[in-house]
C-alpha cells in the first residue's frame, strides 16, 4: 500500500480540465517535503512533469500545473488532449521510511 | 543533452543475482549536485523507489525493504552506475529504471528501463 494515495482513474473529454489528487501524511507532504509529478504514457519510461510542487521543466506546456496544501497535492491539466492519456504519479520523501515514496498512480482516460 | 542508457533485459533464476548498468552522458557525472536514483516497476504496477547513489562521493541510500540485498556502485571512469540485486525472488520481476537525481529528492531524466525477469 502506497504512502501517497491517488485515485486509480480519472477521465475527461478533449478540451476539458481534469485534476489529480495526491494525499499524504505528516511524515511526507505534511512534513514540508516537496511533491513531484511524473507522466508515463503506455509502454514508455516516466517523464518529469512538475517539480517542487508547482514548477514545470522546460518543454512542459503551461496546460499542466501543480499545487500543494497541508498533507495533499494536486495536478491539473487544462485543454485536455488525446496524447495526455497516460498514468500520472506523485512522489515525495517520507521521514518514517527515510526514503522516497510514490503514489499508486492515476490512469487518465481521454474520452 | 542528458542521456541515460541502460543494459539489456535479463532472465534469472530465484536465488541468483542481477546487475543492471546505466551509462550517463551529457552532463558531469561526478558533479556534487547529481546522483543516480533507481526505481522499479513490476508488471502492471506502480513505481517503487529502490535507492540512490552519488557518484561524487559514493554515498548510497537504499529502500528499507531491499536493505541487505541491493548494492549500488559507480564507475566514474566510464560514467556508469550499477545496481546489483541479490537473492532474487519472483516479486523482483520488474522494469528497473535509472534516473538522474538533481539532489532534491526527485529525478529529471530517465533511462529507457531494463526488464528483469525472475523465473525458475
Amino acid at each position: 500500500q502506497s504512502m501517497l494515495t491517488q485515485p486509480p482513474s480519472v477521465s475527461g473529454a478533449p478540451g476539458q480540465r481534469v485534476t489529480f489528487s495526491c494525499t499524504g501524511s505528516s511524515s511526507n507532504i505534511g512534513a514540508s517535503y516537496d511533491v513531484h509529478w511524473y507522466q508515463q504514457p503506455p509502454g514508455t519510461a516516466p517523464k518529469l512533469l512538475i517539480y517542487n510542487n508547482i514548477n514545470r521543466p522546460s518543454g512542459v506546456p503551461d496546460r499542466f500545473s501543480g499545487s500543494k496544501s497541508g498533507t495533499s497535492a494536486s495536478l491539473a491539466i487544462t485543454g485536455l488532449q488525446a496524447d495526455d492519456e497516460a498514468d500520472y504519479y506523485c512522489q515525495s520523501y517520507d521521514t518514517s521510511l527515510s526514503g522516497w515514496v510514490f503514489g499508486g498512480g492515476t490512469k487518465l482516460t481521454v474520452l | 543533452q542528458v542521456q541515460l542508457v541502460q543494459s539489456g533485459a535479463e532472465v534469472k533464476k530465484p536465488g541468483a543475482s542481477v546487475r543492471v548498468s546505466c551509462k550517463a552522458s551529457g552532463y558531469t557525472f561526478t558533479s556534487r549536485s547529481h546522483g543516480i536514483t533507481w526505481v522499479r516497476q513490476a508488471p502492471g504496477q506502480g513505481l517503487e523507489w529502490v535507492g540512490w547513489v552519488f557518484p561524487y562521493n559514493g554515498n548510497t541510500k537504499y529502500a528499507q525493504k531491499l536493505q541487505g540485498r541491493v548494492t549500488m556502485t559507480t564507475d566514474t571512469s566510464t560514467s556508469t552506475a550499477y545496481m546489483e540485486l541479490g537473492s532474487l525472488i519472483s516479486d523482483d520481476t520488474a522494469v528497473y529504471y535509472c534516473a538522474r537525481d538533481p539532489g532534491d529528492y526527485r529525478v529529471d531524466h530517465w533511462g529507457q528501463g531494463t526488464l528483469v525477469t525472475v523465473s525458475s
